[in-house]
Order: structure tokens, then sequence, then C-alpha cells
């Protein structure tokens, strides 16, 4: 098993454009989640998806979109990037959705927007 | 609301003493602790958990964390550190309150393990 794998690995954007970061997991979890990086704020939710079919808005989800394509993926789209945006972004999921699930990450994702 | 605050950004230990990371946590309902290790240029991966029961929680690799409901706090503590726990360690809460695992994480500690 894979587990959690991320797609690029780095990326460099330049302000105004956009791009899509691919997630896929091969556990058959249910739930998935885009969490970013930044130094001295730990992790921050951006965008979840409890089941197939379901995404909601986490901490901080302005200027990006996600969709959930079928119960391994889960893909967060930038539509037009930001020099805010640079940051490290990670993808997770977990079984269910709830409070006691270990949720299982990615490698990550290095976006620097120019 | 929750919320977490680790103690110290970065901690510096020597290899063989004790390693001692703080976190503190603040919810209005009964919650679930977790902490999470990073090692450079990774992800995520789980250290241990407390949910319900022993308060006491044994994790991987030698680590272990107690939940002190009385002051707030899910502090990680290992005997004997080792070169290879050089890493950013994340506490996190959830509850069950909280829209499923919408885990809220603290700010990291960086922790340094000298030879």
């Amino acid at each position: 098993n894979a587990g959690v794998t991320q797609t690029p690995k780095f990326q460099v954007l330049k302000t105004g454009q956009s791009m899509t970061l691919q997630c896929a997991q091969d556990m058959n979890h249910n739930s998935m989640y885009w969490y970013r990086q930044d130094p001295g704020m730990g992790l921050r939710l951006i965008y979840y998806s409890a089941s197939e079919g379901t995404t909601d808005k986490g901490e901080v989800p302005n200027g990006y979109n996600v969709s959930r394509l079928n119960k391994r993926e889960f893909s967060l789209r930038l539509e037009s990037a930001a020099p805010s945006q640079t940051s490290v972004y990670f993808c997770a999921s977990s079984s269910r959705d709830r409070g006691w699930d270990e949720q299982f990450f990615g490698p990550g994702t290095r976006l620097t927007v120019l | 609301a929750q919320s977490v605050t680790q103690l110290g950004s970065h901690v510096s230990v020597s290899e063989g003493a004790l390693v001692l990371l703080r976190c503190n946590y603040s919810s209005s309902v009964p919650p679930y602790l977790f902490w999470y290790v990073q090692y450079p240029n990774q992800g995520l991966q789980l250290l241990l958990k407390y949910t319900t029961g022993a308060t006491l929680v044994k994790g991987i690799n030698g680590f272990e964390a107690e939940f002190k409901k009385s002051e707030t706090s899910f502090h990680l503590t290992k005997p004997s550190a080792h070169m290879s726990d050089a890493a950013e360690y994340f506490c996190a809460v959830s509850s069950k309150e909280t829209s499923g695992s919408r885990l809220t994480f603290g700010e990291g500690t960086q922790l340094t393990v000298n030879p």
C-alpha cells in the first residue's frame, strides 16, 4: 500500500496562475483533508470531505476550491495564486469522520508563489 | 472553540537525556488529544493519542503522554533521547463536538538532540 500520495512534490507559480494539487489514498478511507503548514502556525485545515460526494470548508478556505473526484481522490485547486499561498500543503485521510480517528498524511507539496 | 498551545517552539536536549514537550489545550467538552511527529521533508505520523480511559498513553518509539484534566495538559515525554528523535512534534485536539475529525494543531516544537 502506498498510503496517501500527493503530486507534485514541488511547484513554483507566478502570481495569478492556477494549478491543481492532486491527492490519492489507497486505504479505502471515507474522509479526506487538505491542510497548509506555515512556520510557527502548525497545520491549518483548508477543506475536508467527510465522505464521497461531500466537501466542507475548514479554517482557511479562501482562495481555494476542492473536488472529491471519487472515494480515492481529493484535489485542491488554486484559481489565481497569490504570494500568501506560498506554503507546504498536506493531504490526509482517515477511516471515518470521527474525532478519535487517526489521520494519515501524505508527504506534502511545497508551493512557492512569486 | 478548541485551541492548543505548545510551550517552546524549540527544545534542545542531549542524547540520553529526558525529553519533555509541553502541550496545553482548551476545550469546553471532553477532548481527544494527539501527538504527531514530522521528520524532515515528510508528512506527519501519529505518535500516540488519548480518547478515553487510561490517562497515561504509550506510543511508538518509547514516547508517552499523560492526560491531566485539572491542568488541561497533555505533555509528551521520553526517558532517554536518541539522535533519531530529532524532528518537529505537533500536539492536536478534537472532540465529539467538532465536525468529525477536525483537528486543531498547536504551533509545533522542533526537537534537537545533541550528541
